[in-house]
């Protein structure tokens, strides 16, 4: 089965470069929408991205300006960088498998993310 | 504000059964609001419990079903067991592409 793990500096400096790199085991990186989502302490789930295995990439509006995610299939593994990083971006950071498809019924495309990394803590402090 | 509302937090006691609803506030989410539920317990990963409203990935236990109608679709676990404490999200893939996250419902176990 899939499995998914994140890597990367846990402390990073305000104004610098977060970036951080998941690895994918047990399956292969073509297809799919190869994600990053991120929980702030104390508040809820933000999608900030995905790269799909064509290398068309798309991001969360509020953080369009300064990320970036790409694909290493040679590797195995896709990677997220996030610049000019705030405290408001400390957080665990998840990578995750975006799935989508066109419901039959209405032609609608749904997505859901399966499976997800274990997560990795980046604090953004001096 | 987030693009789908749910509600802060739940409670139940064991045995009873809750609901959890997801309310999308936006044209972007779509009218049909086809979402997927995420359990996650704290220090954990996100696990995904249902998708495409009402499908359940294997493994996931059949005292959680989805559902919906009109743009608000819901979660409801039967059965409730202390282990199912946790926070719960849903969440959509847009007509833009992108994805977006509930506020998320925190279930507590009485």
């Amino acid at each position: 089965q899939v499995q998914l793990q994140e890597s990367g500096p846990g402390l990073v400096k305000p104004s610098e470069t977060l970036s951080l790199t998941c690895t994918v085991s047990g399956g292969s990186i073509s297809s799919y929408y190869w994600s990053w989502i991120r929980r702030p302490p104390g508040k809820g789930l933000e999608w900030i991205g995905y790269m799909y295995h064509s290398g068309s990439t798309k991001y969360n509006p509020s953080l369009k300006s300064r990320v970036t995610i790409s694909v290493d299939t040679s590797k195995n593994q896709f990677s997220l960088k996030l610049s000019s990083v705030t405290a408001a971006d400390t957080a665990v950071y998840y990578c995750a498998r975006g799935v989508v498809v066109v419901e039959a019924a209405t032609g609608w495309s749904v997505g859901w993310f399966d499976p997800w990394g274990q997560g990795t803590l980046v604090i953004v402090s001096s | 504000q987030s693009a789908l509302t749910q509600p802060a937090s739940v409670s139940g006691s064991p045995g009873q059964s809750i609901t959890i609803s997801c309310t999308a506030t936006s044209s972007d989410v779509g009218g049909y609001n086809y979402v997927s539920w995420y359990q996650q317990h704290p220090g954990k990963a996100p696990k995904l419990m249902i998708y495409d409203v009402s499908n359940r990935p294997s493994g996931v236990s059949t005292r959680f079903s989805g559902s919906k109608s009109g743009n608000t679709a819901s979660l409801t676990i039967s059965g409730l067991q202390a282990e199912d404490e946790a926070e719960y999200y849903c969440s959509s893939y847009t007509s833009s592409s992108t994805w977006v996250f509930g506020g998320g419902t925190k279930l507590t176990v009485l």
